[in-house]
């Protein structure tokens, strides 16, 4: 157990629908980062929150959001789901400030949401 | 653009045959290689954190060094229990502290 927990574990959907994936940080972490894992694609980063606030995007998509709240957990909306968006999404977390902090960057991931779109 | 390619994408060995994996990159002002381990269906698991070349890190059998292009993930003597999918990483170049992952090397060890 990392200590990452994610929720729900699979989640089966039709497309054009919408979904939130929920997201516990390890304690003490104040960052929390999305991720996207597909076959093709790999591991794709799609965002960051540090304390509440947007800290850096990467491969989001504009039908994807989400967002940090006071008691740090995080969640992902997706909505109008499309075939493609099925996938494994991780969360991680880890408790550094920013860039070149010690032991920045070592993310700690959860177990991840299977999202089957269809 | 920045970026790390993994090589080879699968690789299959028999239990004590030592091989490398590697992870070249072109990333400007690279702040660390990081390697991950993630085991199917699981979320990637943290070895290990490179910072200069020249520098090394073990931790049981597997060895991870650093160039000025290129990473290596070192196995030695595998055994079935360190099949899994190795993944580089570094970090992003915003003001957070994402990593940005290559695509692994897979990596199965018969007996």
């Amino acid at each position: 157990d990392s200590g990452v927990t994610q929720t729900p574990k699979h989640l089966i959907t039709a497309t054009g629908q919408r979904v939130t994936l929920r997201c516990s940080p390890r304690s003490g972490d104040l960052s929390v980062y999305w991720y996207q894992q597909s076959l093709d694609q790999g591991l794709q980063f799609l965002i960051q929150y540090y304390n509440g606030e947007e800290r850096a995007k990467g491969n989001i998509l504009e039908r994807f959001s989400a967002q940090q709240f006071p008691d740090l957990h995080s969640e992902l909306n997706l909505s109008s789901l499309e075939l493609g968006d099925s996938a494994l999404y991780f969360c991680a977390s880890s408790g550094t400030t920013g860039q070149g902090a010690v032991g920045a960057n070592v993310l700690t991931f959860g177990a991840g949401s299977r999202l089957t779109v269809l | 653009e920045d970026q790390v390619t993994q090589s080879p994408e699968a690789l299959r060995l028999q239990e004590g045959e030592s091989s490398s994996l590697n992870c070249s990159y072109t990333v400007s002002g690279l702040r660390g290689l990081f390697w991950y381990r993630q085991d199917p269906g699981k979320g990637p698991e943290f070895l290990f954190t490179l910072y200069s070349a020249g520098e090394e890190k073990e931790k049981e059998r597997l060895k991870a060094t650093l160039t000025k292009k290129e990473s290596f993930l070192h196995i030695t003597a595998p055994k079935p229990e360190d099949s899994a999918t190795y993944l580089c990483a570094f970090p992003e170049n915003q003001a957070g502290t994402a990593l940005i992952f290559g695509k692994g090397t897979t990596l199965s060890v018969s007996s």
